[in-house]
């Protein structure tokens, strides 16, 4: 089944305490991204990746950091979280070509 | 620069009646993408319809078609025969298709729909 796949679903977490979210796409698409939805302020993008070795950083990039070694597995990498981190994360992926995006489940993360 | 507006809010529907999303779009490209995602309370992010700038046909997907009107770069979304299911938060969104390939997202429109 062609999916894209988060881990963790939920995370609840301390300021300063370094936490990996993984992504992983099994349909081998070029593109990847990182958004954060917070209520009112709709989909932000974090950082995008159109091929491996190749990131580059979306609208609200700060805080975060991205790596793309294998084309499957994007990780989002928030080395020293914040409260202002808490947000519903989502990764998606897409052929370039094809355009459309797809999501995977999303990562509910709470930094107290 | 890039826009997409969502007019809309919120909107209430009667279950059974069809519901028209509104989505206004600014762009000079001439090759882009449009889509719609629908996000019910669950929190996931569905895909339901995509219309090309090059597209001579509105896309339809089921009860979803796509009313894509490019000279007043609009490119609604309509639901037919609305169900309790449909209650959900609707995006537009849009894609460059000749340079960096990112999507730019409105606002969303929470549609509840009453029984």
């Amino acid at each position: 089944e062609a999916q894209v796949t988060q881990n963790p679903r939920y995370l609840i977490t301390v300021t300063g305490k370094k936490l990996t979210v993984t992504c992983s796409q099994n349909m081998n698409h070029e593109y990847m991204s990182w958004y954060r939805q917070d209520p009112g302020l709709g989909l932000r993008q974090i950082y995008y990746s159109m091929n491996v070795e190749v990131t580059d950083k979306g609208d609200v990039p700060e805080g975060y950091k991205v790596s793309r070694k294998e084309k499957r597995n994007f990780p989002l990498i928030l080395e020293s979280p914040s409260p202002n981190q808490t947000s519903l994360y989502f990764c998606a992926s897409s052929s370039i070509v094809a355009g459309e995006l797809f999501f995977g489940p999303g990562t509910r993360l709470t930094v107290l | 620069a890039q826009k997409i507006t969502q007019t809309q809010p919120g909107m209430f529907v009667q279950e059974k009646e069809a519901v028209t999303l509104d989505c206004t779009y600014d762009t000079s490209d001439p090759s882009y993408g449009l889509f719609w995602y629908k996000q019910p309370s669950s929190g996931e992010m569905i895909f339901l319809i995509y219309q090309g700038s090059y597209d001579q046909q509105n896309a339809t997907e089921g009860r979803y078609s796509l009313n894509f009107q490019k000279a007043r770069k609009s490119a609604n979304l309509v639901i037919s025969a609305s169900q309790l299911g449909d209650s959900a938060m609707y995006f537009c969104a849009m894609r460059d298709l000749d340079s960096n390939y990112q999507l730019i997202w409105g606002a969303g429109t929470k549609l509840i729909i009453k029984p």
